[in-house]
Parts: structure tokens; C-alpha cells; sequence
């Protein structure tokens, strides 16, 4: 069935460091691929996606690209800040199920 | 534009008990999906609906169920409350029901079974 593997965090970083957040998944068709994020006590928002292989999207300094070969979906950005703190979910909507897989999420926390 | 608005916004009932949640799409879109979040977990998928049909169910049991109505406003409903169905319900709409759509989400209602 389709599953997202999610990188187990807490992570912490100081801030303008360099963040990666790896994701990948399985699928049984041709997934689109989506990053959310949740800041503390709010629901969920959209961050970036990619519909189809080699797809790079991005978004507030946040890239991502759809990596068929390697079934992955790695979340990066060059320099984070402390508004940047917040739970990443990495998500897939499979071609056969309108409905998102979500990953369990990762708690990223910026330290001035 | 109004996002998706969700209602209560809170909630506490009690084991055996009965819940009503309700989420408004926003404008033109047609779709709405509801998803379980439990503490610490990512969102699981429970119902979505497109023109008012059911055209997706997740893995719950029947004491979950949903409609959506004519002006696309849903309804999730779950019958005899148990402790672990305590968690933030997320509503979210699309504009139509394809993968490859973008669902919006609701701040969400989290319910609390005592």
C-alpha cells in the first residue's frame, strides 16, 4: 500500500543553518507529492508540491524534487530562521486514491 | 477569501457519547476530505466527498460517518464516543476530487473524550 517514511525528528537547528528533512515513499501508481506544515496550534498548510517526476517545487526558500529513482522527496532550504520552527509533513495523493498519506512529521525548532 | 472554516473549534464529550463537526469549503470548491490527527501522528484519512457522493473511505469503523450537503458544507459524525477517538479532526477541501489537487486545510476541531 502507499506509505510515506518521514526523517524522525526533533531537529534543532541554530539560525541560517542549513535544513534537510528526508522523505520517501511508497507507491503502487504515480503519486503527486506534498510538504505541509503546522505551526503550533493551527491547522495544516500547504508548503510546496510536485505532480510528476523531476518536478521541483518550491516555496519561502523551501525546495523539494520529485526523485522517481529514488522514490524520495527531500525538503531543503539554504538558510532557516526562527519563524521558520513549526511540524513538516511530507504527504503523497496516490493516482488511484484522491485521499493524502501523510508521513508521522518532523518537529523543527530554530534557535536564535 | 474565506479559507476553510471548521466548527466547534473545540469540544469535550464523554465515552458513549455522540459528535457532530461541521467545515465550510472554501468558495468553488466542490470537494472535502476529513482526516484524524492524534498527538504526534500525521493526519489519517477518513471520508471524502465530491458532489455530495462519498468517494473515499480510510480505514475507521462505522461509528464514523459523514455527508456533505448541497452547498458543499460536510458534516463528520461519530457515534459512541470512545477514549481514543480523543484528537484534532482536520477538514479539508479541493476543488475537485483528482490527485493532483491541492487540499486546503481547516485550523480544525479537537475533541477531547473524558
Amino acid at each position: 500500500g502507499d506509505s510515506v517514511t518521514q526523517m524522525e525528528g526533533p531537529v534543532t537547528l541554530s539560525e541560517e543553518a542549513f535544513l534537510t528533512i528526508n522523505c520517501t515513499y511508497t507507491a503502487t501508481g504515480y503519486p503527486s507529492l506534498f510538504w505541509y506544515v503546522q505551526y503550533p496550534g493551527e491547522g495544516l498548510q500547504l508548503l510546496l508540491k510536485a505532480t510528476k517526476a523531476d518536478d521541483k517545487g518550491s516555496n519561502k526558500g523551501f525546495e523539494a524534487t520529485y526523485r522517481k529513482e529514488t522514490t524520495s522527496f527531500h525538503l531543503e532550504k539554504g538558510s532557516v530562521q526562527v519563524s521558520d520552527s513549526a511540524v513538516y509533513f511530507c504527504a503523497l495523493s496516490d493516482v488511484w486514491a484522491n485521499n493524502l498519506f501523510f508521513g508521522t512529521g518532523t518537529r523543527l525548532t530554530v534557535i536564535p | 477569501d474565506a479559507g476553510v472554516t471548521q466548527s466547534p473549534t473545540h469540544l469535550i464529550k464523554t465515552r458513549g457519547q455522540q459528535v457532530t463537526l461541521r467545515c465550510s469549503p472554501i468558495s468553488g470548491h466542490k470537494s472535502v476530505s476529513w482526516y484524524q490527527q492524534v498527538l504526534g501522528q500525521g493526519p489519517q484519512f477518513i471520508f471524502q466527498y465530491y458532489e455530495k457522493e462519498e468517494r473515499g473511505r480510510g480505514n475507521f469503523p462505522d461509528r464514523f460517518s459523514a455527508r456533505q450537503f448541497p452547498n458543499y458544507s460536510s458534516e463528520l459524525n461519530v457515534n459512541a464516543l470512545l477514549l481514543g477517538d480523543s484528537a484534532l479532526y482536520l477538514c479539508a477541501s479541493s476543488r475537485l476530487a483528482g490527485s493532483q489537487e491541492t487540499q486546503y486545510f481547516g485550523p480544525g476541531t479537537r475533541l477531547l473524550v473524558l
